[in-house]
């Protein structure tokens, strides 16, 4: 079945440090591929996707490049702020399961300052 | 354009009770997804509906169901309620145009507690 991974938090930082959180998934397809944010108390918000090989998405500063080839959607940030602690998850929508999201299990991210 | 609103917020139950909980998509979506959160089992898919269809399930006992209506707001419904249930409900709204490009926005969640 579609899966998805994603490095375990907690991940914490200093302001304006380099963030990367690891993402890998395993479907049948190519699927679209999608981080979303989760700031305490609130829903989810979608930060950026992919929908093909190759593609970038990006969104404020954060950027995933979709790799075909190692099954992986790594987000990264060059520098960090205190507003972006918060829980990332990576996730897949597979065309053979209609719209259903496939989540991993999210990293938290901690920024001090 | 107003996002994804969902109500209750918070709701306190106790064990065999029923709930029913109300989620109003995005103006002119017409999918709605339903997730449970919860620490343990983190986001797991429920149901999908589309023009009042269910389009997709999730693997959950039949305790819970959902509906969706003629203006595409949705209702799910937990029946029997047990301990673990408790959890965030999130729905989510897209205008599946293109299945592709289809994005999922998403509701704040209610916060479900049985006692």
């Amino acid at each position: 079945g579609n899966s998805v991974t994603q490095m375990e938090g907690p991940v914490t930082l200093s302001e304006e440090a380099f963030l990367t959180i690891n993402c890998t998934y395993t479907a049948t397809g190519y699927p679209s591929l999608f981080w979303y944010v989760q700031y305490p108390g609130e829903g989810l918000q979608l930060l950026l996707k992919a929908t093909k090989a190759d593609d970038k998405g990006s969104n404020k500063g954060f950027e995933a490049t979709y790799r075909k080839e190692t099954t992986s959607f790594h987000l990264e940030k060059g520098s960090v702020q205190v507003s972006d602690s918060a829980v990332y998850f990576c996730a897949l929508r597979a065309k053979a399961a209609g719209n259903k999201l496939t989540f991993g299990g999210g990293t938290r991210v901690l920024v001090k300052p | 354009k107003a996002g994804v609103t969902q109500t209750p917020r918070y709701l306190i139950k106790t064990r065999g009770q029923q709930v029913t909980l109300s989620c109003s998509p995005i103006s002119g979506h017409r999918s709605v997804s339903w997730y449970q959160q919860t620490p343990g089992q983190g986001l797991q898919f429920l149901f999908e509906y589309f023009s009042e269809t269910q389009r997709n399930k999730g693997n959950f006992p039949g305790r819970f169901s959902g509906r969706q209506f003629s203006n595409s707001r949705s209702e799910m419904n937990v029946s029997t309620l047990e301990l673990g249930d408790s959890a965030l409900y999130l729905c989510a709204s897209s205008p599946l145009r293109d299945l592709e490009t289809d994005t999922q926005y998403f509701g704040p969640g209610t916060r479900l507690t049985v006692l």
